[in-house]
């Protein structure tokens, strides 16, 4: 069965800290990727997402991410992060087979100001 | 805001009953997603219809069924209700069928608890 793997299920970190999230996935082949961010209070939206072309992709708010396909992994980073960072992120991977796209359990990010 | 509005926002109901979850997509979006989270089993996929028609499924019980109206809303329905079914439902739409490249925006949730 695939699977999505977030390890960290929270991280505390500093206003100014770097912040890096990671993302395993547990099946071969053509996979979409995406990371979505759903702030205190608020819907979950999309951060940014990976289809084909460079493996470093730039999202908003100062995101970006890097698929790594011989690692199975779709990492989440951002070079300082801020207080209203604060919120909880999931990756999702898409895979043709099955047609539905399969969100990780999620970690939760707490920025002290 | 998404432009995906979800009623109710709270639902309270007790094992065995029936609720149905009521979504409305954004204008102009034909795909409309349910997903179920709870802390045992994170976010998961039910079911997708795309103009009115399923497309498709994921880990949906058979107490479950949803179906999407000419108008493109749709609704979730929740049979024999069990302390198990407690939890978020989301709602999301996108504008064609593709799950693998459309974005979906998602609604505020409905917070189901069964007691």
């Amino acid at each position: 069965a695939q699977s999505v793997s977030q390890h960290n299920h929270h991280v505390i970190l500093s206003e100014a800290a770097s912040l890096e999230l990671g993302c395993n996935y547990s099946y071969g082949g053509t996979v979409n990727l995406f990371w979505y961010v759903q702030y205190p209070g608020q819907h979950l939206q999309l951060l940014l997402k990976y289809f084909s072309g460079d493996p470093l992709v730039k999202g908003i708010k100062g995101f970006e991410a890097e698929f790594i396909k011989s690692k199975f992994s779709f990492n989440l980073r951002k070079p300082s992060v801020q207080w209203s960072d604060t919120a909880e992120y999931f990756c999702a991977v898409f895979k043709a087979a099955g047609n539905k796209l399969t969100f990780g359990g999620g970690t939760r990010v707490l920025v002290k100001p | 805001d998404s432009g995906v509005t979800q009623t109710p926002k709270h639902l309270i109901t007790a094992t065995g009953q029936r609720v149905t979850l009521r979504c409305s997509p954004r204008s102009g979006d034909l795909s409309v997603y349910w997903y179920q989270q709870s802390l045992d089993q994170g976010l998961q996929f039910l079911i997708q219809y795309y103009n009115g028609e399923e497309r498709a499924k994921g880990n949906i019980l058979e107490r479950f069924s949803a179906q999407q109206f000419p108008d493109l809303h749709s609704e979730l329905n929740l049979s024999s209700l069990e302390l198990g079914d407690s939890a978020l439902y989301f709602c999301a739409s996108s504008p064609g069928t593709a799950p693998s490249t459309d974005t979906q925006y998602f609604g505020p949730g409905t917070r189901l608890t069964v007691l």
